[in-house]
């Protein structure tokens, strides 16, 4: 299968910690990666490998992935947070084809 | 510091062919375990990945929209060019381009698309 799939909304607390989820077949071969967009912007990324963040991303993210499900977690959630979070993987196939997850909302309360 | 930038036409209309290109800066399209990929988003929708074409000029396409893509590169003017025929009203989006970062760690494959363009929208119609 070539399908990611996400939980299409979820809300935090500020301050309290979220777990965003994502499953697949692909993940049991490949590391997702994890983008934050916000409205009128171009996605940035935020975790990718298997718990990898580029500079300047704060490290209340972090990834985790078990079996078919990929994880992005935000640990003290803050307001700027309030963001879609998609979820990236190569194809299952083994081709170079890679495939987005649907995105979750995050609001943060 | 990296950036890439597309371009093209904001409208076209049914069954015409759009023509996009991104623009980039900061780094050579024939590096190594480097690329760039085509990814779309309908207004209110997600991402969807479309084309990519490596540094040694491989290319693959989406399964879905494979027969009417077409993907290419020129190095010497860092340009890549997405192709879409017969383009209909459901292929309004914003169109991205990103740079795709690959390697291997301790035997696993993992990737990302460290950089994106603004994103550019195209309108599909008559």
């Amino acid at each position: 299968s070539s399908e990611l799939t996400q939980d299409p909304a979820v809300s935090v607390a500020l301050g309290q910690t979220v777990r965003i989820t994502c499953q697949g077949d692909s993940l049991r071969s490949y590391y997702a990666s994890w983008y934050q967009q916000k409205p009128g912007q171009a996605p940035v990324l935020v975790i990718y490998g298997k718990n990898n963040r580029p500079s300047g991303i704060p490290d209340r993210f972090s990834g985790s992935s078990s079996g078919n499900t990929a994880s992005l977690t935000i640990t003290g959630a803050q307001a700027e947070d309030d963001a879609d979070y998609y979820c990236n993987s190569r194809d299952s196939s083994g081709n170079h084809r890679w495939v987005f997850g649907g995105g979750t909302k995050l609001t943060v309360l | 510091q990296v950036t890439l930038k597309e371009s093209g036409p904001v409208r076209v209309r049914p069954t015409e062919t759009l023509t996009l290109t991104c623009t980039v800066s900061g780094f050579s399209l024939s590096n190594a375990r480097m690329g760039v990929s085509w990814i779309r988003q309908p207004p209110g929708k997600a991402l969807e990945w479309l084309a990519h074409i490596f540094s040694n000029d491989e290319k693959s396409y989406s399964t879905s929209l494979k027969s009417r893509l077409t993907i290419s590169k020129d190095t010497s003017t860092s340009q890549v060019v997405l192709t879409m025929t017969n383009m209909d009203p459901v292929d309004t989006a914003t169109y991205y381009c990103a740079r795709l970062f690959y390697d291997y760690v301790w035997g696993s494959y993992r990737h990302k698309f460290d950089y994106w363009g603004q994103g550019t929208l195209v309108t599909v119609s008559s």
